[in-house]
């Protein structure tokens, strides 16, 4: 079956410092990744995708992802943290080969940016 | 593009009580996905419509459930006879894929409390 892993639950970033915050996926083919971002009391809001193609996908907010298909992963980076960045992320996977209407989703990595 | 929006946004209900849950999609989309979050899990996976057809259902949709697109606009999903394990946030997307757009756009979700 497919899934998508968030291997940690926490990730704290100095403000002004890179940040990754990292995904790895299961499945035979090649699947559709996304991520998204909650803050309290919203909605998930995407972020960026991978579809085809570049395997370096740039998105909102400054945000970008790499797509590594030998180490299946999709880390989620940005260059500078920001604390506004401070919210709970969300990797995703659609897999043709299952079907790529749903989404499947890691159990998320909360971010915290210290000032 | 006013976004996906659901109403009610939370629904305290005693348990055995029936509830119902409206999503109005992106106006010009023609799928539209539940979703179902429990405190720190990502969403899963309920059920999705292409236009008024209810292509898949997950097996997390309970025969006390059902969900219905009557004329592929807005959806409703009713509970009935709630237990206190459906107490979540359920969540609501749409998306209009094509030409590279397969990203999912939520809703602010509806949280369900059965007491």
């Amino acid at each position: 079956a497919q899934s998508v892993a968030q291997p940690e639950d926490q990730v704290n970033v100095a403000e002004g410092n890179p940040l990754t915050v990292k995904c790895t996926y299961s499945v035979s083919g090649n699947p559709y990744l996304f991520w998204y971002v909650q803050y309290p009391n919203r909605g998930l809001q995407f972020l960026l995708k991978y579809i085809t193609g570049d395997n370096l996908v740039k998105g909102s907010y400054g945000f970008e992802a790499e797509f590594n298909k030998s180490q299946t992963s999709f880390h989620l980076k940005k260059p500078s943290a920001l604390v506004s960045d401070s919210a709970l992320y969300f990797c995703a996977g659609g897999f043709p080969n299952f079907g790529n209407e749903k989404l499947t989703f890691g159990t998320g990595t909360r971010l915290t940016i210290i000032p | 593009d006013t976004g996906v929006s659901q109403n009610p946004r939370h629904k305290i209900t005693k348990r055995g009580q029936n509830v119902t849950f409206r999503c109005d999609p992106i106006s010009e989309h023609n799928r539209l996905y539940w979703y179902r979050q429990t405190l720190g899990q990502g969403p899963e996976f309920l059920t999705y419509f292409q236009n008024e057809a209810q292509l898949e259902k997950s097996r997390l949709l309970s025969d006390r459930f059902s969900a219905e697109r009557p004329k592929g606009s807005f959806s409703t999903l009713e509970i009935q006879r709630t237990e206190q394990g459906d107490s979540a946030m359920y969540l609501c997307a749409s998306s209009l894929p094509g030409q590279g757009t397969y990203e999912q756009y939520f809703g602010p979700g509806t949280r369900l409390t059965v007491t």
